[in-house]
């Protein structure tokens, strides 16, 4: 099985501010990795695949980068609508989600 | 426009198998590429993917999870039904189903079914 580590479990952050939530797999997947925002009640939404591809629809404040291991998710300035668990996924074999990583608006 | 679906029992007792259904529409499996896969979050937890099917009917499997799920498709109906032995109160979780992207990812989700195992 490839794990998948994200840090940190929870931030919290002000509106305007940019945010960075790491993700790393235990063995290399190149860049099959995507990025899913959920909200409470709510089926996870794709925000990024690929690494670094937005998917159609997403605000451009969001970003990702990474590859082999180390995957980053970035927003550059959190908005209110951000507030939400942001879960990295694999799909390079199967796929696996991280923990998730709870971001909270201060 | 992509839609899913899943229905099924709200209520499962341990030790029973649990059978869900994910309805489809705005693809097939009649296209070639097509996938759909099988989530599952427990209350407060973190996703877990479970399974995985494939328009030649190619199929993967959690390894954890393996012995209990099977996945099968009904083409003609735009349905992909799960199964899961031997239940458990751990295995009380939202259940998602969701489309397989181009990419690989999953870009469009059903709503999740809630299946709570108490006897």
């Amino acid at each position: 099985d490839i794990q998948m580590t994200q840090s940190p479990s929870t931030l919290s952050a002000s509106v305007g501010d940019r945010v960075t939530i790491s993700c790393r797999a235990s063995q290399s997947i190149s860049r099959w990795l995507a990025w899913y925002q959920q909200k409470p009640g709510k089926a996870p939404k794709l925000l990024i695949y690929k690494a670094s591809n937005l998917e159609s629809g997403v605000p451009s404040r969001f970003s990702g980068s990474g590859s082999g291991t180390e995957f980053t998710l970035t927003i550059s300035s959190l908005q209110p609508d951000d507030s939400a668990t942001y879960y990295c996924q694999q799909y390079d074999i199967n796929r696996t989600f991280g923990q998730g990583t709870k971001v909270e608006i201060k | 426009q992509i839609t899913l679906k899943e229905s099924g029992p709200t209520l499962v007792k341990p030790t029973q198998t649990l059978t869900l259904t994910c309805t489809f529409s705005g693809f097939s499996f009649s296209t070639s590429g097509v996938g759909v896969g099988w989530i599952r979050q427990p209350p407060g937890k973190a996703l877990e993917w479970l399974t995985l099917i494939y328009w030649d009917d190619d199929k993967r499997y959690s390894p954890s999870l393996k012995s209990r799920l099977t996945i099968t498709k009904v083409t003609s109906k735009n349905q992909v039904v799960l199964t899961m032995t031997n239940m458990d109160p751990v295995d009380t979780a939202t259940y998602f189903c969701a489309h397989k992207a181009s990419s690989g990812c999953f870009d469009y989700w059903g709503q999740g079914t809630l299946v709570t195992v108490s006897s």
